[in-house]
């Protein structure tokens, strides 16, 4: 059974940059794709970005591009999404999830990150 | 694609039928269709794929149908622990987009 495990909630001020991860166990993972998914009150669930942990191919919706990187670490079943430089409207609850394509829906989720960025 | 779910809150009693919508703006490619069930402080859950294939250990009270633009989850009798927000997630063409969600609340 796979499950993804993500690391703990995180209060940052405006500027910070930032790495919050998902780590992967179970049969097979290394074949799958990690996404991630922000959830806002105002905005909803929005898919940011998916990563291919065998070789670390990364896919981006249009949104996101440029104001987020995925990562990941094949060798620890481990997928990052990492912010720069941080702002106020980065404040949401972020998830990762396991898909089968980069195209496909999420049947395993992680319990989610709370990121507060706040001066 | 704009996914637009309705009705927002539909207010039930438990052993009742709930139909939750879910319009797409536009065709839905293969009908990449998917629902998921979240309770308050826990991540979604995936209930169904390609707008009719119940997920994995999802019990057959729950039902998804439509093709093209216009999708349906039906929850045959509402039990206790069904209460809770359901989304649709459309995965034909990218970005892949959400729903913004119906509420099943009790009456």
């Amino acid at each position: 059974e796979v499950q993804l495990v993500q690391s703990g909630a995180e209060v940052k001020k405006p500027g910070e940059s930032l790495k919050i991860s998902c780590k992967g166990s179970g049969n097979g993972l290394t074949t799958n794709w990690i996404a991630w998914v922000r959830q806002t009150p105002g905005k909803g669930l929005e898919w940011m970005g998916i990563i291919y942990l065998a070789d670390s191919d990364t896919r981006y919706s249009p949104s996101f591009q440029g104001q987020v990187t995925v990562s990941a670490d094949k060798s620890s079943n481990t997928a990052y999404l990492k912010w720069g430089s941080l702002k106020a409207s980065d404040t949401a609850m972020y998830y990762c999830a396991r898909s089968f394509n980069f195209w496909g829906f999420f049947d395993v989720w992680g319990q989610g990150t709370l990121v507060t960025v706040s001066s | 694609i704009v996914l637009t779910q309705s009705p927002g809150t539909l207010s039930l009693s438990p052993g009742e039928r709930a139909t939750l919508s879910c319009r797409a703006g536009q065709s839905v490619s293969s009908d990449y269709l998917a629902w998921y069930q979240q309770k308050p402080g826990q991540a979604p859950r995936l209930l169904v794929h390609a707008a009719s294939s119940r997920a994995t250990g999802i019990p057959d009270r729950f039902s998804g149908s439509g093709s093209g633009t216009d999708f349906t989850l039906t929850i045959s009798r509402l039990e206790p622990e069904d209460f809770a927000v359901y989304y649709c997630q459309q995965y034909g063409s990218s970005p892949q987009t959400f729903g913004q969600g119906t509420k099943v609340e009790v009456k």
